[in-house]
């Protein structure tokens, strides 16, 4: 069955960085786009980024753009954001999410993010 | 603000039907598949409707969606008081500022 866990979340002072991993597996990874999407707490679900199955495209929300790098490592079924600049209104719990022809049908657990001083 | 309108709440006696509402546009729900997730509190969301209104195996009958222009609908017959969660709908948006769209959520409350 299809599995993804997220780690490497924590707490990050202000203009930090953080780098995010999303283990993949039941499933052919180097084959399907993955998703990293965003929950702040109490609000709605906000994507991120988004790559294709081969990394030859991302796709990034306005809010991260320039700040947040996402990347995937086929060999090793794995899957990255690196976050850079990071700002109070990052923090959230943060998935990976697996595509299906641009749609999600799977989602990891979640890592938190909390962006503090 | 989120790209989708979803009613922010809905509420419904145990047996009864509710719908939810999610309205795009045409570089979104105009031109791609919708899906539906639900998220029980503390949990992960999960996938209940794909391509407008296919269900993933697992998922019961009582769920089903449609599509119609730039709108979609969620419906839920039958309701249970394990169906109380947050209900999104999602879908690509093929605008210049392209990738995956949700709308802001709602709160699904089985009285």
């Amino acid at each position: 069955q299809v599995q993804l866990v997220e780690s490497g979340g924590g707490v990050v002072q202000p203009g930090g960085s953080l780098r995010l991993s999303c283990a993949a597996s039941g499933f052919t990874f180097s084959s399907y786009g993955m998703h990293w999407v965003r929950q702040a707490p109490g609000k709605g679900l906000e994507w991120v980024a988004f790559i294709r199955y081969d990394g030859s495209n991302k796709y990034y929300a306005d809010s991260v753009k320039g700040r947040f790098t996402i990347s995937r490592d086929n060999s090793k079924n794995t899957l990255y954001l690196q976050m850079n600049s990071l700002r109070a209104e990052d923090t959230a719990v943060y998935y990976c999410a697996k595509d299906r022809f641009r749609e999600i049908d799977y989602w990891g657990q979640g890592t938190l993010v909390t962006v503090s001083s | 603000q989120s790209v989708l309108t979803q009613p922010p709440s809905v509420s419904a006696a145990p047996g009864q039907k509710v719908t939810i509402s999610c309205s795009g546009s045409s570089s979104n729900i105009g031109n791609n598949y919708v899906s539906w997730y639900q998220q029980l509190p503390g949990t992960a969301p999960k996938l209940l409707i794909y391509d407008n209104n296919k269900r993933p195996s697992g998922i019961p009958d009582r769920f089903s969606g449609s599509k119609s222009g730039t709108s979609a609908t969620l419906g839920i017959t039958g309701l249970q008081t394990g169906d109380e969660a947050d209900y999104y709908c999602g879908t690509w948006d093929s605008s210049l500022s392209a990738g995956q769209v949700f709308g802001g959520g709602t709160k699904l409350t089985v009285l």
